[in-house]
């Protein structure tokens, strides 16, 4: 069955980086595209970046551009999101989900999600 | 950019007929798919209804969706409510350059 597993969140001082990895397997990872969504704390949805099956589109939310960098390795199925210069309004569950179409299909799977705290 | 309104909550009591819109603020409805999303306490989100009106396997026919473009919004109904229903439900949809979640509806099943 279709499982994506989030994983490299915790707690991050204001300013530092980190990376989240999402790691796929039960589908033909290379053949769809992948968001990250995030849900701060009691709040709702907010999608956070896009990238095609083969890494070559890449999207971002004006909140994230030029912070964050979307990408993924097919020969691992794994996606990525590094994440610089963090805010304490970057604190969220952070959800990978696999698009069969990358801009125009829904997100027919997700994660379990990974927390990242941005804190002092 | 364009944002998707939806009411903060509703709720209804168990086999009514509950409707949820989602209104959006710029550009037609009609023009991008519309989704729905699920999302139970402590859960990750779910699809319930894709490309506007379609209903991917497993999820039960009492859940339909519905665009108008006279109100520019999209419509999600639930039927026959059961207590399993409660949760907090998100529409999506996108344009040229974003995607965009409403803000959520939270549905209270009592």
């Amino acid at each position: 069955q279709v499982q994506l597993v989030e994983s490299g969140g915790g707690v991050v001082q204001p300013g530092r980086s980190l990376r989240l990895s999402c790691a796929a397997s039960g589908f033909t990872f290379s053949s769809y595209g992948m968001h990250w969504v995030r849900q701060a704390p009691g709040k709702g949805l907010d999608w956070v970046a896009v990238i095609s099956n083969d890494g070559s589109n890449k999207y971002y939310a004006d909140s994230v551009k030029g912070r964050f960098t979307i990408s993924r390795d097919n020969s691992k199925t794994t996606l990525y999101l590094q994440m610089h210069s963090l805010r304490a309004e970057d604190t969220a569950v952070y959800y990978c989900a696999s698009a069969f179409d990358f801009w125009s299909g829904y997100y027919g799977h997700w994660g379990q999600g990974t927390l990242v705290t941005v804190s002092s | 950019n364009f944002m998707l309104t939806q009411p903060h909550s509703v709720s209804e009591s168990p086999g009514k007929t509950v409707t949820i819109s989602c209104t959006r603020s710029s550009g037609s409805i009609a023009s991008n798919y519309v989704q729905w999303y699920q999302q139970r306490p402590g859960s990750s989100p779910t699809t319930v209804i894709y490309e506007d009106n379609q209903r991917p396997s497993g999820v039960p026919d009492r859940f339909s969706g519905s665009i108008d473009s006279s109100s520019n919004s999209a419509s999600l109904t639930i039927s026959g409510l059961k207590t399993e229903d409660e949760a907090d439900y998100y529409c999506q949809s996108y344009d040229s350059s974003n995607q965009v979640f409403g803000g959520g509806t939270k549905l209270t099943v009592l």
